[in-house]
């Protein structure tokens, strides 16, 4: 079955610092999803990769998938309090249709 | 990006009654939505997938009859717990995809319903 780990589980960051958070897949994958979800709220797309070593960015937030496509990470800088959230990668592995996710990140970011 | 919404957004029943959750896709159609419940401090579980038109495909686990869902047309899917009871408790989302049909359509999700049964 497809393993999705993320890292670190939960992060506090100062307000103006700069995070990252990785996504690692156990399989090869043929896209790769980043999601933002506010506390018992839906989730909001935020990028898709699919190409090694691809790197897409939206405002100050960055990801980018290895050339293997194994693992994706996502950089967030100059962190404001709107970045607060949960963060969840969404794999799709080769030969599957459905999207497995991450256990979430929960990012903080105070004052 | 497109635009998913689900009705209600919160429901409180009780235990033995059946609730109706309802996913539109305001701005596109979709061929396929996709089910999931989430545990707290969980991720996202798929429960179903459904494709407009015919039954759905439920996951290893999830049981069919008592997770009723219906994808009547291209823009709306529901939910309905049946005989609902307090394990049934959770936050389910729906997502809606693209109509070109090829598994890399980004899935854009609803809001989320907060179920609570007493």
């Amino acid at each position: 079955s497809q393993e999705l780990e993320q890292s670190p589980q939960s992060l506090i960051v100062q307000e103006g610092k700069n995070l990252t958070i990785n996504c690692t897949s156990s399989k090869t994958l043929y896209g790769l999803y980043w999601y933002k979800q506010k506390y018992g709220e839906g989730l909001i797309f935020l990028m898709m990769l699919q190409k090694g070593g691809e790197e897409k960015s939206h405002e100050k937030i960055t990801a980018k998938l290895d050339e293997k496509k194994q693992q994706s990470s996502l950089h967030i800088t100059a962190s404001q309090p709107s970045h607060a959230g949960i963060y969840l990668c969404g794999a799709l592995p080769f030969g599957n249709e459905k999207l497995t996710f991450g256990t979430g990140t929960r990012l903080t970011i105070i004052p | 990006g497109a635009v998913v919404s689900q009705h209600p957004s919160r429901v409180i029943c009780k235990s033995g009654t059946s609730v109706k959750i309802e996913c539109r896709s305001l701005d596109f159609q979709a061929t396929t939505m996709f089910w999931y419940r989430q545990f707290p401090k969980k991720s996202l579980m798929l429960m179903a997938t459904s494709n407009e038109g015919s039954k759905a495909t439920y996951e290893q686990g999830v049981e069919k009859d008592k997770f009723l869902i219906n994808h009547a047309s291209l823009t709306l899917s529901t939910l309905t717990v049946t005989s609902a009871h307090p394990e049934d408790s959770s936050f389910y989302i729906c997502s809606a995809s693209g109509t070109s049909g090829r598994a890399t359509d980004t899935q854009y999700f609803g809001p989320g319903t907060r179920l609570t049964v007493l």
